[in-house]
């Protein structure tokens, strides 16, 4: 069975500072999704990365993904406060059937 | 364009009891998933159906259940609750589904087996 793996799994960073999170999973995918949950509520998509080598930017989040390494990385850029919650890396493999990491809650301090 | 709607928000069942859950997806959507929400096992899938067919499945019990109708709307049944079954339930729902769109969740619904 497909695993998804997250690391790290709970990050509290000050405001203003870089850092990644990092998405490994186990079986041959190209299609690798990045949501967002705030406490109590649901999850936002908001990343679709559908190729190797798939770069995407939103505000100070990037993702990306290296289908070879089965790698996807979320990268942080000046975080701010707002940017506290948690997210999940999901990979695609059958039809609609999503493979969830566990989750990293951020946490970003003023 | 409406979200992907779940009712009921809240439930409170007894063990042994049986619960439906409701969704409804986004207008044009044929695909709908389930997920359950637990802290300690995360997100995982429980079915996906696609025009009324079930075309994947989780590695849950038959108590789990669920169904689609012809206006895509779907249904989740658990019969015999469990403890364990407390839960988050998020439904999402896509377009054609397995194609690369991502997945609309609804905002779940909390049950609480006592």
């Amino acid at each position: 069975e497909l695993k998804v793996e997250q690391n790290p799994l709970f990050l509290s960073m000050q405001e203003g500072k870089n850092y990644t999170i990092y998405c490994n999973y186990s079986t041959t995918s190209d299609r690798l999704y990045w949501y967002r949950q705030d406490p109590g509520k649901s999850l936002e998509s908001l990343f679709v990365l559908l190729s190797n080598g798939a770069v995407k930017q939103e505000g100070r989040l990037m993702a990306s993904l290296d289908t070879k390494a089965r790698l996807s990385t979320l990268h942080i850029t000046a975080a701010v406060h707002d940017l506290s919650a948690t997210y999940f890396c999901a990979v695609l493999y059958n039809f609609n059937k999503f493979y969830f990491g566990s989750g990293t809650k951020l946490n970003v301090k003023p | 364009k409406a979200g992907v709607t779940q009712t009921p928000r809240y439930l409170i069942k007894t063990r042994g009891q049986q619960v439906t859950l409701s969704c409804s997806p986004i207008s044009g959507h044929r695909s709908v998933s389930w997920y359950q929400q637990t802290p300690g096992q995360g997100l995982q899938f429980l079915f996906e159906y696609f025009s009324e067919t079930q075309r994947n499945k989780g590695n849950f019990p038959g108590r789990f259940s669920g169904r689609q109708f012809s206006n895509s709307r779907s249904e989740m049944n658990v019969s015999t609750l469990e403890l364990g079954d407390s839960a988050l339930y998020l439904c999402a729902s896509s377009g054609t589904g397995g194609n690369g769109s991502p997945l609309h969740f609804g905002n779940g619904t909390r049950l609480t087996v006592t």
